[in-house]
This record gives C-alpha cells, sequence and structure tokens, in this order.
C-alpha cells in the first residue's frame, strides 16, 4: 500500500537550517507530484511547498519563499525539503503528501514530522 | 489574495444528527478544484472529497459535497463515532489554499 514517511524533525535554534526528508513506497513515485504541508501547534494545515513529478517545477508559500527548497530524488524515492534561517513561526508538524493522478488533490499522508524552532 | 474562511469553527452534534459544515471563498473557485480533509489528532489527514462532489476512494457515502463560485459545502447525513473530527476545505490546482477547519465535536 501507500506510505509516506517523514523524518529528520526536531529541535533547532533560531536561524538555524533542517532537512526534512519524505520517503515513500507502494507507487510509482516518479509518476507523481508531492507536496509538503504544516500544522503549527493549535493552528490548521498550512500548504508549504510543491515539486512536479520530474523536479522541474517548485512552488512555495510566500512564508516559506527564499528559506525553504523542496527537491526530489526519483531513484531513492525521496522528497527533501531543506529549511534554512528557521523563525519560531516554522514550529509546525510538516506533512508530506501526494499529490493524484487525474486532477486529484493530496490523496495520501504521512504521519508528520515535527519541527520546534526555539532558543 | 485568496481567502477561504470555514464555518462555524466548531459544531457540537450528537450521533445520528446531520452535520452540515461552509466554506467561503474570496473570489470565485472552480468546481474542479476544490477539496475537503478530515483530520483527527495524531493522524494523517484524509482525502474525502475531490471535485467539489467526487467521493474519494473508500469514503462513505453519508459524505457529500456541493456548491459553486464562492460557496461550498460538505454534509455528513448521520454522523458516527469516528467522524467527530476536524475537516479542512482546500483549493488545489494552479495554488494551494486551505481553510481554517472546522471542528465537529460531540
Amino acid at each position: 500500500q501507500v506510505q509516506l514517511v517523514e523524518s529528520g524533525g526536531g529541535g533547532v535554534q533560531p536561524g538555524r537550517s533542517l532537512r526534512l526528508s519524505c520517503v515513500a513506497s507502494g507507487f510509482t513515485f516518479s509518476a507523481h507530484a508531492l507536496h509538503w504541508v504544516r500544522q503549527a501547534p493549535g493552528k490548521g494545515l498550512e500548504w508549504v511547498a510543491l515539486i512536479s513529478f520530474d523536479g522541474t517545477n517548485r512552488k512555495y508559500a510566500d512564508s516559506v519563499k527564499g528559506r525553504f527548497a523542496i527537491s526530489r530524488d526519483n531513484s531513492k524515492n525521496t522528497m527533501y525539503l531543506e529549511m534554512t534561517a528557521l523563525r519560531p513561526d516554522d514550529t509546525a508538524l510538516y506533512y508530506c503528501a501526494r499529490d493524484g493522478l487525474g486532477g486529484l488533490p493530496f490523496d495520501s499522508w504521512g504521519q508528520g514530522a515535527a519541527v520546534a524552532v526555539s532558543s | 489574495e485568496m481567502v477561504l474562511t470555514q464555518s462555524p469553527g466548531t459544531l457540537s452534534l450528537s450521533p445520528g444528527e446531520r452535520a452540515t459544515l461552509s466554506c467561503r471563498a474570496s473570489q470565485s473557485v472552480s468546481s474542479n478544484y476544490l477539496a475537503w480533509y478530515q483530520h483527527k489528532p495524531g493522524q494523517a489527514p484524509r482525502l474525502l472529497i475531490y471535485a467539489t462532489s467526487s467521493r474519494a476512494t473508500g469514503i462513505p457515502d453519508r459524505f457529500a459535497g456541493s456548491g459553486s463560485g464562492t460557496h461550498f459545502t460538505l454534509s455528513i447525513a448521520r454522523l458516527e463515532p469516528e467522524d467527530f473530527a476536524v475537516y479542512y476545505c482546500q483549493q488545489y490546482g494552479r495554488s494551494y489554499l486551505f481553510g481554517g477547519g472546522t471542528k465537529v465535536e460531540i
């Protein structure tokens, strides 16, 4: 079955960097666009970034543009989120999500990786 | 800037009752690109409805989506105990945006 497993979360000081990974299995990884979505404590879902199936197209939320970089390695069935210049308001649970085919939105999600930015 | 406003913020109901959740957009949304998700604490969000009214795989028919333009609705015909959760609407396609969520509680 489809599985998405995030890793790389943890505690970090403001201004520092962190890289999240999302390892996929159970489907043709290279056929799907992928997203990062986050949820800050006590808040709702916030879309963060998108990468196309082949990595040629990337989009970011204004809140992370210029600080976060999304990438993927289709040979490893893995997507990444490189987060730099982290701020306390980046504290959240970060989910990776698969973009469905044929017009479907986010049809599979991981369990999330927690990031806490604090001095 | 597009905004999706969900109401009410919290809906207090009992099992067996009908739930009606609203999602209003500040600009018109293509009906092809409006989705609803269910999110329970400690779990991954789950896709319920896409393209305004199409149920995702495995979603029971007590969940129904409707609407057009700037007003969309998620209805849950008869609440089951497992339906108590937070529900989000989402615009997707060329851009991606979630509403603030509606909590359905007992």
